[in-house]
């Protein structure tokens, strides 16, 4: 079993819907999470950064750690086209570790 | 402006060629990092590096070899010992500031074996 699990999809939704990406994992030893977004052929590029539990919002982007069910996710609200993109989950014990990924989730916006 | 360079691009080589992949970066990071992604897969760690003239290996390390004598630069060479090296190759650097788990990347090198 993965550490990190993450459904590669594609997710495709129509655009103005409100995406939920999810990962989950095994290592109750994470205390940092990451999503990152990766659009075809580039580099990922980090979107948002939780600390331990709880929710933060960005704009139309909001993450979500629940460390007791070991699940993180990323809504995307008033989804664009220009949102398509591969997301990877990332998360790591803190700064003297290795960051742990998931295989990224695929997602399309249909105009 | 501050970032990672990544070079070439599009890289084609031969089987039993050794090539060499660029990474530079001017954002004064201590750490850096190699990744290898395939279709479908997420990141996998190749090589890293916490300081200048040391580097330990990640976890598909066989076949790929670092050096890192300068902060700014991590090249990593795909020897002809790595059997399936057509990849998407990316390099990234770590802060330490507060976001001390943050890794920043550059733009890739798509390396095809012909």
């Amino acid at each position: 079993q993965k550490e990190v699990e993450q459904d590669p999809g594609p997710l495709s939704v129509p655009e103005g819907a409100i995406v939920s990406l999810n990962c989950t994992y095994s290592n109750s030893a994470f205390q940092y999470f990451m999503w990152y977004r990766q659009y075809s052929r580039k580099g990922p590029e980090l979107l948002m950064y939780t600390y331990s539990s709880g929710n933060k919002e960005d704009g139309r982007f909001t993450a979500q750690v629940d460390k007791s069910s070991k699940y993180i996710s990323l809504f995307i609200r008033d989804s664009q086209p220009s949102d398509s993109a591969t997301y990877l989950c990332a998360m790591s014990k803190g700064s003297n570790y290795q960051l742990i990924w998931g295989a990224g989730t695929k997602l399309i916006i249909k105009p | 402006d501050g970032g990672i360079t990544q070079s070439p691009k599009y890289l084609f080589r031969k089987e039993g060629q050794n090539v060499t992949l660029s990474c530079e970066q001017n954002l004064n990071h201590d750490a850096m990092y190699w990744y290898r992604q395939d279709p479908g897969q997420g990141l996998r760690l190749i090589y890293y590096s916490q300081i200048v003239n040391d580097f330990q290996k990640g976890d598909i390390a066989e076949g790929y070899s670092v050096s890192r004598e300068k902060k700014e630069s991590f090249p990593l060479t795909v020897t002809s010992a790595q059997k399936n090296p057509t990849a998407f190759y990316l390099c990234a650097s770590r802060s330490a500031g507060p976001l001390t788990d943050t890794q920043y990347f550059g733009p890739g090198t798509r390396l095809t074996v012909l």
